[in-house]
C-alpha cells in the first residue's frame, strides 16, 4: 500500500535560514512524489514531483527536494526562508498502479519568524 | 498551471438542508475529478473519485446516499451534502489531474476549497 508520512507537525525556522521539511514514504513499485503548500481557508497549490531523474527536484517559489531511494524520503528544502513561505506543507505519493490516486501525508505547518 | 475553479467557498446553512458544491476546470477537460475533505488537524481525506458520465467511486466508510457527487460534463463535478448536520462541517476540496497523456504523471491542481459550516 501507498502511504507517506510527515514526522514533524510543526517545523520552526528564522527567516533567511534554510528550512527543511521531511517526508518518508512507503510504496510498491517506483514512487511518484509530489509536495503541495496550503495558505491559511485556500486550496493547495503544487510546488514540484519527482517522477524520474535527477534526485535534485527544483520547484516554484524556490523551493527544491531530494529524492532518496535508499531513505526512502523526499524533505522539501530551500537555501534561504521568507516569513511568506509559512503555511502547511503536505508531501503526497502517486502509485503506479492506480494513477488516479494520491496519499497525502497528514501535513507540516512551517512557521517563518522574522 | 491548470485552472480548477471551486464554489462557493464558504456556506452556512442549517440542518436538515443540503448544499451543492461545484468544482470546474478553466482551461483543461477533466474526465476525472477528486473530492476531498480536510478535517481540523489538517489531514486530507479522499472521498470520492468523480468520472465524468459514470458513476462516482467512493472510498470505504464514505456514505454514498450522504455525499451525492454528479460529474455531468468534462469540465464540472458537483458534489451535494444532503441533509447536512453540523458533522459534515468542514473544508472540502475538489482537484483535477493535470492532462498529461504522454506517462499520467500528471499533478493534482486543487480547487480554493469550500468551508462549510452546518448549523
Amino acid at each position: 500500500a501507498q502511504s507517506v508520512a510527515q514526522p514533524e507537525d510543526q517545523v520552526n525556522v528564522a527567516e533567511g535560514n534554510p528550512l527543511t521539511v521531511k517526508c518518508t514514504y512507503s510504496v510498491s513499485g517506483n514512487p511518484y512524489l509530489f509536495w503541495y503548500v496550503q495558505y491559511p481557508n485556500r486550496g493547495l497549490q503544487f510546488l514540484l514531483k519527482y517522477i524520474t531523474g535527477d534526485n535534485l527536484v527544483k520547484g516554484s517559489y524556490g523551493f527544491e527536494a531530494e529524492f532518496n531511494k535508499s531513505q526512502t524520503s523526499f524533505h522539501l528544502k530551500k537555501p534561504s526562508a521568507l516569513v511568506s513561505d509559512s503555511a502547511l506543507y503536505f508531501c503526497a505519493v502517486r502509485g503506479p498502479y492506480n494513477f488516479n490516486k494520491f496519499y497525502f501525508g497528514s501535513g507540516t505547518k512551517l512557521n517563518v519568524k522574522p | 498551471g491548470a485552472v480548477v475553479s471551486q464554489h462557493p467557498s464558504r456556506v452556512i446553512c442549517k440542518s436538515g438542508t443540503s448544499v451543492k458544491i461545484e468544482c470546474r476546470s478553466l482551461d483543461f477537460q477533466a474526465t476525472t475529478m477528486f473530492w476531498y475533505r480536510q478535517f481540523p488537524k489538517k489531514s486530507l481525506m479522499l472521498m470520492a473519485t468523480s468520472n465524468e458520465g459514470s458513476k462516482a467511486t467512493y472510498e470505504q466508510g464514505v456514505e454514498k446516499d450522504k455525499f451525492l457527487i454528479n460529474h455531468a460534463s468534462l469540465t464540472l463535478s458537483t458534489l451535494t451534502v444532503t441533509s447536512a448536520h453540523p458533522e459534515d462541517s468542514s473544508f472540502y476540496i475538489c482537484s483535477a489531474r493535470a492532462p498529461d497523456r504522454a506517462s499520467n504523471t500528471g499533478e493534482l491542481f486543487f480547487g480554493e476549497g469550500s468551508r462549510l459550516t452546518v448549523l
